[in-house]
């Protein structure tokens, strides 16, 4: 089984700061990794993914994400915050399966992004 | 500009009704996932779909928890009784291929009383 943990339910910066978000993951097999974004009272938004290949992804919004192996794991990063995204971060996972179609995502318990202005 | 649909996004019910949830996914998409968020819990994967055929339910309560996919247009989520300890958000999700995105709908808000 697959499991996320994401370190700091909250993290707060400043405008304009550097945004990083981190987390860690457990597979046994080769994972898919993902960073979702959710706004109140919204669905989430897919930020980011990897799968295969590079192991440094680039997103939406100018964030992006490296996949570290020998870590197990994938913070997510934006060189400089702005206010709109104050948000809820979620770093999830999956595997697929051998014979085709993924296994459904495993989430972390999520980040709350605060931006001081 | 294709999305996943849900209703009804609010539902506010008492003990022991039956609540159904119905979910639109992207059209073409094969795979449909059932997800629920709490505070306490986060969000957990309950049900999904591929082609219509149930792959993994093993998130549901069985006795009081049903999905469906009577078409490929329409999924359903249904509790019946509910509890108080069903209230959470409900999330339908939709994808296509292995490590594809999945396309999360708005949400069904349920406050069982």
């Amino acid at each position: 089984a697959q499991s996320v943990t994401q370190l700091g339910s909250h993290v707060s910066v400043s405008e304009g700061a550097l945004v990083l978000l981190r987390c860690n993951y457990s597979s046994s097999v080769p994972p898919y990794l993902f960073w979702y974004v959710q706004y109140p009272n919204q669905g989430l938004q897919l930020l980011l993914k990897y799968t295969t290949g590079a192991t440094l992804v680039k997103g939406i919004n100018g964030f992006e994400a490296e996949f570290k192996k020998s870590e197990t794991s994938f913070h997510l990063t934006k060189p400089s915050a702005h206010m709109s995204d104050a948000a809820e971060y979620f770093c999830a996972v999956s595997v697929a399966f051998s014979g085709g179609g993924a296994d459904g995502l495993t989430f972390g318990k999520g980040t709350h992004l605060i931006i001081q202005p | 500009d294709a999305r996943v649909t849900q209703t009804p996004r609010d539902k506010v019910t008492e003990m022991g009704q039956e609540v159904t949830m119905r979910c639109q996914p992207i059209l073409g998409h094969n795979t449909v996932f059932w997800y629920r968020q709490t505070m306490m819990q986060g969000l957990e994967l309950l049900a999904y779909f591929r082609n219509r055929a149930p792959l993994d339910d093993s998130g549901m309560p069985k006795d009081r928890f049903s999905a469906e996919m009577p078409d490929a247009t329409l999924a359903t989520l249904k509790i019946q009784p509910s509890e108080p300890r069903d209230s959470a958000v409900y999330f339908c999700a939709s994808g296509l291929e292995t490590g594809d995105e999945q396309f999360f709908g708005p949400g069904t808000r349920l406050t069982v009383l």
